[in-house]
C-alpha cells in the first residue's frame, strides 16, 4: 500500500511565524503535490514537484514556497504565516504517469 | 487547461446505482481522468482512472465517450458508507510536465436508508 504521511494532523501558529509542513512518501514516486482545501473552494494546487530539486507553481503559490531535497520528502513553507492561510493542507504523491495518493492532511490555524 | 464541471450534490438510496457525470470540454490529448472520494477531515482516496472507453475495478466503473469531453463515474449498489464528496480530476501527470492540475468542485453524494 502507498503511504503518504504528513508531519502533523493539527497545527496552531501565530501571524508572522515561519511554518514548515513536511510530507513523506514511501513508494519512490516521482511527483509530489501540495494542495489546500477550503470550504466551498474545493482542492487548490499550491505547488508540485516532478523530480528532486524541481518545482512548479500551481494555482495559488503566493505566500508559499517548497523544497524537495530528497525524492521521498516534499516540504511546504509559509515564510510569514497570515490568517488567510488557515486551511487544511493536503500532500499527495504519484508515479510519473498515474493516480495521486493523498496524505491524511494537516489542519493549520493561524491566529 | 481542462476545467471540470460536476453537479454540486446528488441524493440516492441504499442499493441503487449512482452515476455522477463530469464535463471537461477542453480536455487535452495527454490528459487522464481520475476520480476521488473524500470523507470529512480525511485526504481524498483514489477510486478509478481512465483515458478512454470503459474502465472497471472492484469499486466503480468509469465511462468515457469517444470525444472524451465528459466522463461518468458509476457506483453500483451504494450503501450509507458511500456518502462522501466525489471529485473529478483531469490532467497530464507525465514527468516533466508543467501543466496545471484541475480539481472540480466536487459532488456531495448523500445516500439515504
Amino acid at each position: 500500500d502507498v503511504k503518504v504521511t504528513q508531519s502533523s494532523r493539527y497545527l496552531v501558529k501565530r501571524t508572522g511565524e515561519k511554518v514548515f509542513l513536511e510530507c513523506v512518501q514511501d513508494m519512490d514516486h516521482e511527483n509530489m503535490f501540495w494542495y489546500r482545501q477550503d470550504p466551498g473552494l474545493g482542492l487548490r494546487l499550491i505547488y508540485f514537484s516532478y523530480d528532486v530539486k524541481m518545482k512548479e507553481k500551481g494555482d495559488i503559490p503566493e505566500g508559499y514556497s517548497v523544497s524537495r531535497e530528497k525524492k521521498e520528502r516534499f516540504s511546504l513553507i509559509l515564510e510569514s504565516a497570515s490568517t488567510n492561510q488557515t486551511s487544511m493542507y493536503l500532500c499527495a504523491s504519484s508515479p510519473s504517469r498515474g493516480a495521486q495518493y493523498f496524505g491524511p492532511g494537516t489542519r493549520l490555524t493561524v491566529l | 487547461l481542462a476545467k471540470t464541471t460536476q453537479p454540486i450534490s446528488m441524493d440516492s438510496y441504499e442499493g441503487q446505482e449512482v452515476n455522477i457525470t463530469c464535463s471537461h470540454n477542453n480536455i487535452a490529448t495527454n490528459d487522464y481522468i481520475t476520480w476521488y472520494q473524500q470523507f470529512p477531515s480525511q485526504g481524498p482516496r483514489f477510486i478509478i482512472q481512465g483515458y478512454k472507453t470503459k474502465v472497471t475495478n472492484e469499486v466503480a466503473s468509469l465511462f468515457i465517450p469517444a470525444d472524451r469531453k465528459s466522463s461518468t463515474l458509476s457506483l453500483p449498489r451504494v450503501s450509507l458508507s458511500d456518502t462522501a464528496v466525489y471529485y473529478c480530476l483531469v490532467g497530464d501527470f507525465g514527468s516533466g510536465n508543467t501543466g496545471k492540475l484541475i480539481f472540480g468542485q466536487g459532488t456531495t453524494l448523500q445516500v439515504k436508508p
